[in-house]
């Protein structure tokens, strides 16, 4: 079974500044996807990136990229130039490539951006 | 387009009273995902549908927990004899096909309080 552990439950930032959340996950899957999605407190769930294991290159959504560490089992998102409305709680998730499986979230890690 | 759905926003129930929460999945999406946000934890996979195939239960919590998908679109999830630890935000995910590649487009759930 797929497991994923964010060690931050809380995190802050000063705005403009730079924050990284961390992630490692476990798994014997060789294929898989990797994703970071936030939740505001409206509770809506959105996909912030998204990484396939099979990629080396490390993905970037504008102000926001990972640092994907495969042999580590490490995936940590990075947010540049942090902005207010990035104030949210963050989900690393987990979904192996073999299909038909749900994802498997970590328990996240609430960031707070301050003025 | 219209985005995924879930009816009611917030349902207070008495303990041991059933409840039964809605999901419309966005349309075309193949695959729909239920999952469990406690608070304070993560999000827990619940159950899983893609299109006529007989559905992943491997996830509900007990056989008090049910779900349906009719016509392979609207879901229910039925929650019978209801508890308090049964209190949670229910979320529904969809996305054009199960595998990792396509994005889970998610719900803005329902929040659950058991009384």
């Amino acid at each position: 079974a797929q497991t994923v552990t964010q060690s931050q439950p809380e995190m802050s930032v000063q705005e403009a500044e730079t924050v990284t959340l961390s992630c490692t996950y476990d798994t014997s899957e060789n294929n898989y996807y990797l994703f970071w999605y936030k939740q505001p407190p409206s509770r809506q769930m959105i996909l912030v990136i998204r990484q396939e294991a099979y990629k080396q290159q490390n993905a970037t959504e504008n102000r926001f990229s990972v640092n994907f560490q495969k042999a580590a089992k490490s995936f940590s998102l990075k947010i540049s130039d942090s902005q207010l409305g990035d104030t949210a709680m963050y989900f690393c998730a987990f979904m192996a490539d073999s299909g038909n499986t749900p994802l498997v979230f970590g328990k996240g890690t609430r960031l707070s951006v301050i003025a | 387009g219209a985005g995924v759905s879930q009816s009611p926003s917030n349902k207070v129930t008495e303990k041991g009273k059933d409840v039964e929460l809605r999901c419309d999945p966005i349309s075309g999406h193949t695959a729909l995902y239920w999952y469990r946000q406690s608070l304070g934890q993560g999000l827990e996979f619940l159950i899983y549908f893609q299109g006529n195939s007989a559905p992943d239960k491997s996830g509900l919590p007990s056989d008090r927990f049910s779900a349906e998908r009719t016509g392979g679109s609207v879901s229910t999830l039925t929650i019978q004899r209801t508890q308090q630890e049964d209190s949670a935000v229910y979320l529904c995910a969809s996305s054009l096909t199960p595998q990792g590649f396509y994005e889970q487009y998610f719900g803005p759930g329902t929040r659950l309080t058991v009384t």
